[in-house]
């Protein structure tokens, strides 16, 4: 069974500085990975999706890089700002279909 | 156009009553989801439809819980015979190709 964790849990930050989250997963045999953001009492957005063939995708501040042999992921935040506060959960799809979750960090940024 | 949508938004139950959860993907997308979050947690697979045909239950915790989408457009999920443990936020997701959107969940309360 696919195992994915999330380090850290949360995260706080002063604002400006960039953000680095963390997410690894147990089973190599990926077909993407995804990150999403998620706020409080609401749903999930997606940030950004890396095939398994790819190695970073990129939007905006936003940049995810993807070692999918060592079966790691890396969510870069540029500049952060107070609306970056949220969840950022990472999720990747083993099969055809369904998404395996991590814990997902949770990101305070201070103005 | 319109995302996922679900209702109710929030739902209450006594221990031991039924509940049904909607979930109305978007437009034209073949594959629906449902998720359950518990608190702090990620997202957790309960079950996958492709059109009308349930393709994969495997998620689902227990006989009590049950999920339809006869038309192959909106779906149900069904909980009998309630449990506190089954409090949770309730996802749904509809997919045309391989990425997945999200609605904004049912939060349960089992009381």
């Amino acid at each position: 069974k696919q195992e994915v964790t999330q380090i850290p849990a949360a995260l706080s930050v002063p604002e400006g500085e960039n953000l680095v989250l963390n997410c690894s997963f147990t089973d190599s045999a990926i077909y993407n990975l995804q990150w999403f953001r998620q706020d409080p009492g609401k749903g999930l957005t997606s940030l950004l999706l890396i095939q398994s063939s790819q190695r970073e995708q990129t939007s905006g501040r936003l940049n995810a890089s993807l070692d999918k042999s060592s079966g790691r992921s890396t969510l870069y935040i540029a500049a952060s700002q107070p609306g970056d506060s949220a969840t950022y959960l990472c999720a990747v799809t083993s099969d055809d279909y369904k998404l395996s979750f991590g814990a997902g960090t949770t990101v305070t940024v201070r103005a | 156009g319109a995302g996922v949508s679900q209702s109710p938004r929030y739902k209450v139950a006594k221990r031991g009553q039924d509940v049904a959860l909607r979930c109305d993907p978007i437009s034209g997308h073949v594959s629906l989801f449902w998720y359950q979050q518990a608190l702090g947690q990620g997202p957790e697979f309960l079950t996958y439809f492709q059109n009308e045909a349930q393709l994969d239950k495997s998620g689902l915790p227990s006989d009590r819980f049950f999920a339809e989408r006869p038309e192959g457009s909106v779906s149900t999920l069904k909980i009998q015979r309630t449990q506190k443990e089954d409090s949770a936020v309730y996802l749904c997701a509809s997919a045309g190709s391989y990425e997945q959107y999200f609605g904004p969940g049912t939060r349960l309360t089992v009381t």
